[in-house]
C-alpha cells in the first residue's frame, strides 16, 4: 500500500525567505507526482505536476523535483511572500493510473 | 465555466439520518472521485467513478454510497449517518487517466453528525 509522508508538518519563516517542502512515498511505481495548495476552508488547486519520466517541473517561483529510485520529492519556493500561506499537499498516483494518495500536507505561515 | 461545484456547503445531521451530496462538474471530465479530509488522516480516497454508470470503492467506501447516472454528475450518499462521517467531503474530476492529467477539486462541503 502507498504511504505518502511530508515534512515539517508546519512551518512558520518570515517573508523573503527561500524554503523547501519535502515529499517521500513509499512505492516508487508511480504514474506522476503533484504538487496541490489548500486555503482555509477552500478546496485544492494543483500547482505542479511531474511526470513519472521527468525530474522536475517549474512554474514561477515554484520548483518541484522528483527523484523516484529514492521516492522523494522537493517543494522549493522561492522568496516566500505572505500570499503563499497555506497547506501544501503532495500526491501520487500509482501504477493503476486512477488514484491519488496524499500526504498529510505541511502548513506553511509567511510572516510579514 | 464554473469546474466543479458541490452542494450543500455546510450541513449538519443527527445520528441515523440520510443525505446526498451532490457533485457537478461542467469540464466533460471522465473521472469523478469523492474524498473525505479529517485532521491528521489527509485526504482519503471514498469512491470513484471511471466513465457515466461505472462506481469503484476507494480506501474508506464503509457507511457510503454513490452514483453516476449523468457524466456531470456524481452522488455520495450517507444512507444512516455516524459521528465518524463528520468530515469534509471534496469533489474531484479529471478528463482521464495520463501522466499529464491532474484532478480539479470544489470547495468541499463540511458535515457534523451529532
Amino acid at each position: 500500500k502507498q504511504e505518502v509522508t511530508q515534512i515539517p508538518a508546519a512551518l512558520s519563516v518570515p517573508e523573503g525567505e527561500n524554503l523547501v517542502l519535502n515529499c517521500s512515498f513509499t512505492d516508487s511505481a508511480i504514474y506522476n507526482l503533484q504538487w496541490f495548495r489548500q486555503d482555509p476552508g477552500k478546496g485544492l488547486t494543483s500547482l505542479l505536476l511531474i511526470q513519472s519520466s521527468q525530474r522536475e517541473q517549474t512554474s514561477g517561483r515554484l520548483n518541484a523535483s522528483l527523484d523516484k529510485s529514492s521516492g522523494r520529492s522537493t517543494l522549493y519556493i522561492a522568496a516566500s511572500q505572505p500570499g503563499d500561506s497555506a497547506t501544501y499537499l503532495c500526491a501520487v498516483i500509482g501504477a493503476s493510473g486512477s488514484r491519488l494518495t496524499f500526504g498529510e500536507g505541511t502548513q506553511l505561515t509567511v510572516n510579514p | 465555466n464554473a469546474g466543479v461545484t458541490q452542494t450543500p456547503k455546510f450541513r449538519v445531521l443527527k445520528t441515523g439520518q440520510s443525505m446526498t451530496l451532490l457533485c457537478a462538474q461542467d469540464m466533460n471530465h471522465e473521472y469523478m472521485y469523492w474524498y473525505r479530509q479529517d485532521p491528521g488522516m489527509g485526504l482519503r480516497l471514498i469512491h470513484y467513478s471511471v466513465g457515466e454508470g461505472t462506481t469503484a470503492k476507494g480506501e474508506v467506501p464503509d457507511g457510503y454510497n454513490v452514483s453516476r447516472l449523468k457524466k456531470q454528475n456524481f452522488l455520495l450518499g450517507l444512507e444512516s449517518a455516524a459521528p465518524s462521517q463528520t468530515s469534509v467531503y471534496f469533489c474531484a474530476s479529471s478528463p482521464w487517466t495520463s501522466e499529464r492529467n491532474t484532478q480539479y477539486f470544489g470547495p468541499g462541503t463540511r458535515l457534523t453528525v451529532l
